[in-house]
């Protein structure tokens, strides 16, 4: 238990549905991250949230909506996905973007689109 | 670009020692951390070097040389427990982590 959870642990969805990952985090955290991890390839950072804001958007589809209501609680929106983003998505938080602290994770979500 | 480089997999026996390699090639520097990923689970952080040398924690330790790009991680006294993937991470001078794509390690009895 590393202090962050995430829901649903697996997600098999289809190319027309909508669905959303949740991310909350009990640490007192300020930052909130977004990673897809697929097999074989580094981690690859999504989005950023420092203090409730949006601080990066690594080139990410826009099939992929994130939402940050408060320093404790990540979602991620899905909507029309593609096969190839079938991957484990992971949530981090740390005490504070760009500091020299870790990361922790939560389990991941292991998304399947059908 | 920015790299991240470590073997994709070793294989090592129970009780003996073991050496994780990586190698990066980044814009700038601003440290380097080890973390250990179980099957399933989620990455749990191990070791973060920012200067050079060797850094000690129970059976596990990490050297840096920020001259060479280079970091190894060590583990002692293998236990079966300790297989797992072992990502390599280093932040850069945007503070933006660079990972690798990181080594899975078995344990053999």
């Amino acid at each position: 238990e590393t202090g962050v959870t995430q829901t649903p642990r697996h997600l098999v969805m289809g190319m027309t549905n909508k669905k959303s990952l949740k991310c909350e985090q009990h640490l007192g955290h300020n930052a909130m991250y977004w990673y897809k991890q697929s097999a074989k390839k580094p981690l690859e950072l999504m989005f950023v949230y420092n203090f409730k804001e949006q601080t990066e958007n690594n080139s990410v589809p826009s099939r992929f909506s994130p939402e940050c209501p408060n320093s404790s609680h990540l979602f991620l929106h899905l909507h029309t996905l593609q096969p190839e983003d079938s991957a484990l998505y992971l949530c981090a938080s740390s005490h504070r973007a760009g500091e020299d602290t870790e990361a922790f994770f939560g389990q991941g979500t292991r998304l399947t689109v059908v | 670009g920015q790299n991240i480089d470590q073997p994709t997999e070793m294989t090592a026996t129970e009780g003996a020692i073991v050496q994780i390699n990586c190698t990066y090639q980044t814009s700038g520097f601003n440290g380097l951390f080890w973390y250990q990923q179980h099957a399933g689970e989620a990455p749990t952080f191990l070791s973060y070097n920012v200067l050079d040398g060797l850094e000690e924690k129970g059976r596990f330790s990490s050297f840096l040389s920020r001259s060479k790009g280079y970091s190894y991680l060590l583990l002692k006294e293998l236990q079966m427990k300790d297989s797992a993937s072992y990502l390599c991470a280093v932040r850069d001078s945007n503070y933006q982590l660079i990972w690798g794509a990181g080594t899975k390690l078995i344990i053999k009895p």
